[in-house]
This record gives C-alpha cells, sequence and structure tokens, in this order.
C-alpha cells in the first residue's frame, strides 16, 4: 500500500467552493476507488473505476465527481453540491478485474468546511 | 444492495486473552470477506480475508472463519497484545471478474487492557 499517495493531508474548503483531492498509484493496478469515513462510521464507497475512461457511481456519489485520464491517477472533486462535505478521504486501488481483489489503501486526505 | 452488520462496537479484552468480532451480510452472492485494521488517523489495513470457498483461514494469531448458509463471518484473535488495540473493520463484496467496491461494516473498537 506504500505505492498509493494522496494529497493534500488536510483540506480546507470554504462554502461554495469546490476543491479536487488527489490520488495517485504506481502499483499498476487498473481498478481504483473513493471511499469517505465519517467519524464512528464503517467506510462508504462515492466511486470506483476498473479502466481508464470508465467509472462508475457508488453508494453515495451526489455531490462528487471523478475523472480517470491516467491508469495512475483518480481525482475526485468535492462540489459544493455536497452539504456536508466533512470527513476522512481515502483512496484505493486493486488488481481487478484480471487480478486479485485486494484493495489497498493510500494515507487519506482529511476534508474540513470552514 | 449488500449490508454489513458488524458487532459489538467496543469490545474490551485482558492482555493475552482472546478476542472474537462477528459480522452479518446480506447478500447471498458476496464471495469476498476482508478484515481491515485501522489505528488513529491511519489508513485501513489488510489483516486477513477469506473467499467463500473456504470456512477458516488462520494467520499466526488471527483466524476467520465463514458460514455462508447464515452469511455471517468472524475475527478471531488469540493471546492479544497492546499493539492490536485499533478499530477493526469487516468488509463484504461479490468477486465476480468486475472491479466493485467493497460494503464496509461500522467497525469495532478493540481495547486491549494491560
Amino acid at each position: 500500500d506504500g505505492g498509493i499517495t494522496q494529497s493534500p493531508k488536510y483540506l480546507f474548503r470554504k462554502e461554495g467552493q469546490n476543491v479536487t483531492l488527489s490520488c495517485e498509484q504506481n502499483l499498476n493496478h487498473d481498478a481504483m476507488y473513493w471511499y469517505r469515513q465519517d467519524p464512528g462510521q464503517g467506510l462508504r464507497l462515492i466511486y470506483y473505476s476498473q479502466i481508464v475512461n470508465d467509472f462508475q457511481k457508488g453508494d453515495i456519489a451526489e455531490g462528487y465527481s471523478v475523472s480517470r485520464e491516467k491508469k495512475e491517477s483518480f481525482p475526485l472533486t468535492v462540489t459544493s453540491a455536497q452539504k456536508n462535505p466533512t470527513a476522512f478521504y481515502l483512496c484505493a486501488s486493486s488488481a481487478r478485474p484480471t487480478g486479485e481483489e485486494t484493495q489497498y489503501f493510500g494515507p487519506g486526505t482529511r476534508l474540513l468546511v470552514l | 444492495g449488500e449490508n454489513v452488520e458488524q458487532h459489538p462496537s467496543t469490545l474490551s479484552v485482558q492482555e493475552g486473552d482472546s478476542a472474537v468480532i462477528k459480522c452479518t451480510y446480506s447478500d447471498s452472492a458476496s464471495n469476498y470477506f476482508p478484515w481491515y485494521k485501522q489505528e488513529l488517523g491511519k489508513r485501513p489495513q489488510l489483516i486477513i480475508d477469506i473467499r467463500s470457498n473456504v470456512g477458516e483461514k488462520k494467520d499466526q494469531r488471527i483466524a476467520v472463519t465463514l458460514n455462508k448458509t447464515a452469511k455471517h463471518f468472524s475475527l478471531h484473535i488469540t493471546e492479544t497484545q497492546p499493539e492490536d488495540s485499533a478499530v477493526y473493520f469487516c468488509a463484504a463484496m461479490y468477486s465476480g471478474g468486475g472491479a466493485d467496491g467493497l460494503t464496509f461494516g461500522k467497525g469495532t473498537h478493540l481495547i486491549i487492557q494491560p
């Protein structure tokens, strides 16, 4: 999992602002994922992608958008439509669809609203 | 969709004793069940996983059991040590060749009392 990086570590969002969280991996994985974690809660799936230029909505996609222009990168944008964005955001990758399903996580980005 | 319930939410055990965390899932198609350990402010780390073609898997002090009929699986930690203190998450997914995301339980805070 050391091959997955996220930046920044902390991010502050003002009212009405869109912010973008970065996720990069050098594991040569095809599949990438975004999860949201709230205090005392499990992780919930926002979006996932199994190939470049393709992605699917997860359970809580409203107010978020993603792109997958490169295999190594899967940025997440938190839009102003997301009314409660304060959370810990975790990116993950796996060798699916051709390899094992084990998901490895990045170190996370903590998003706070000013 | 899949729903994963995890119990207990907090578990306190004496150092050296065993700890058991239980999860149930709702989708009988799920066939991959990982367990993650998360220390405060850190990324989740995979500690063990099991696929539906086996009933039990062990790795040193950690074991996972799966009952497909009852749709539940459990994590067993023996000879607990202070470094086992963390939040543990179970998860489930259908691994059918695609890259679907995981559905997580809400976590168990394991406290090892010295």
